[in-house]
């Protein structure tokens, strides 16, 4: 069946280190995959994604590296800041009929001053 | 702002009773998608609507029904509520009918049954 799972539910790094938050996937056919950020009595809000045939996407100071072989799904913060503290989530649309997004149960991150 | 309003942000009651929450969603996205957030399940996807039709499924309860309007605006109805019910619901919205292409979320509904 599918899931998705994070290795780490917490990060806590210092302001200004780079931050990467993992998570891994189990469904080989996931052809798309997303990056949520969610605060604090707030709704997810979305970072970045990537779909199957790319293995690396850029955003502003956050990248997504995406290794099929092992089926692995990085997130990558340059220069985290305090506003970056919040719950990451992962996310895989399986493809086919599948119509769904199914979630990771998320790290929180944590950025200290 | 993620242009996702839900209402009401929260809500209180009992046991047995029914509740309707609402969600308008983004301009110009033809989805609408609800999910349902608890500590110990995390997100968990119920249903999406596409342009006022049915598209998905997910985990929904035969308790819990959707609709969506000609104006694309959706409403999530809760009934014969159970304490298990109490969670955040929330709901995204998305431009296709395909879940490969982000959703947008709203702020959610957090409802409490005591």
């Amino acid at each position: 069946g599918e899931s998705v799972g994070l290795h780490l539910p917490t990060l806590s790094v210092q302001e200004g280190d780079n931050s990467i938050i993992n998570c891994a996937y189990s469904n080989s056919a996931s052809d798309y995959f997303i990056w949520y950020k969610q605060e604090s009595g707030k709704g997810p809000q979305f970072i970045i994604d990537i779909r199957s045939n790319m293995d690396k996407r850029q955003g502003q100071r956050v990248t997504v590296l995406l290794n099929k072989t092992v089926k692995h799904l990085s997130l990558q913060i340059a220069a985290t800041q305090p506003g970056d503290s919040a719950v990451y989530f992962c996310a895989e649309n399986s493809g086919g009929s599948n119509y769904k997004l199914t979630f990771g149960k998320g790290t929180l991150l944590t950025v200290n001053p | 702002d993620s242009g996702v309003t839900q209402t009401p942000k929260h809500l209180i009651t009992a046991t047995g009773q029914r509740v309707t929450l609402r969600c308008s969603p983004r301009s110009g996205d033809l989805s609408v998608y609800w999910y349902q957030q608890s500590l110990d399940q995390g997100l968990q996807f119920l249903i999406q609507y596409y342009n006022g039709e049915e598209r998905a499924k997910g985990n929904i309860l035969e308790r819990f029904s959707a609709q969506q309007f000609p104006d694309l605006h959706s409403e999530l109805n809760l009934s014969s509520l159970e304490l298990g019910d109490s969670a955040l619901y929330f709901c995204a919205s998305s431009v296709g009918r395909d879940s490969n292409q982000p959703q947008h979320f709203g702020d959610g509904t957090r409802l409490s049954i005591l």
